[in-house]
């Protein structure tokens, strides 16, 4: 089946600085990939989505400064998140969506628990 | 608006009991819903897919059930073990490519022994 990695698993930085996060499929060309974030017992919120070659796609709310997307091959997104703060402590997960796969399908990566102390 | 609302919030059973979970949702268009398990601290994991025309799908002890006329849907768990702890998550998505979805919050489902 198809595999989404996603590094690091946890993080922990301090207030200001800036934390990368990678998202890897593994066993397919990802030509879409999905950035969410979720916050304890709440539902994924997605932040925005970005295809191979492109810009991001950010949904309403989300800072595309603060939060910068990055998607430069069809196995590879990385999300910045820039000057982090405290409130940015969340699980950041993505998901990936391939040509050769079921139309509708995304495969969700493991996620990344970020602490911003 | 667009919703997914999912009951019970949570909910817990005894190992080997049958348990079913539901989904209510206003979402327009329609074009399929899925049900995810999301293990703490994991990604979700995807359970079953189904199209407007499906009313019905199975995978293992789980089966799903679609109702679009009602707009519900269930998810049923057979013969629940342990490792069947987890949030089970009802998404709708709303566009053919797949790429609009719309979250519920999921119910917490304990399996004790």
């Amino acid at each position: 089946g198809a595999v989404v990695s996603q590094h690091p698993s946890w993080v922990i930085c301090k207030s200001g600085t800036s934390v990368k996060i990678e998202c890897r499929s593994l066993d397919f060309q990802a030509t879409t990939m999905f950035w969410y974030r979720q916050f304890p017992k709440q539902s994924l919120m997605l932040m925005a989505t970005s295809n191979e070659g492109s810009k991001a796609t950010y949904e309403q709310g989300v800072e595309k400064d603060k939060f910068l997307i990055n998607h430069a091959s069809l196995t590879l997104s990385t999300l910045t998140v820039t000057s982090a703060h405290p409130e940015d402590s969340s699980f950041y997960i993505c998901s990936a969506r391939g040509q050769s796969r079921a139309v509708y399908e995304q495969y969700f990566g493991p996620g990344t628990r970020l602490t911003v102390t | 608006k667009n919703q997914v609302e999912q009951s019970p919030q949570s909910l817990i059973i005894l190992e080997g009991k049958n348990c079913t979970l539901q989904c209510n949702y206003t979402v327009s268009p329609f074009s399929n819903l899925r049900w995810y398990k999301q293990d703490t601290g994991r990604g979700p994991v995807s359970l079953t897919i189904m199209t407007f025309s499906e009313n019905t799908k199975s995978n293992g002890r789980y089966t799903a059930t679609l109702d679009a006329d009602t707009k519900q849907s269930s998810l049923h768990i057979t013969a629940s073990q342990l490792s069947d702890s987890a949030s089970y998550i009802c998404v709708v998505s709303y566009n053919q490519a797949g790429t609009a979805l719309i979250f519920g919050k999921g119910t917490t489902l304990s399996v004790s022994s």
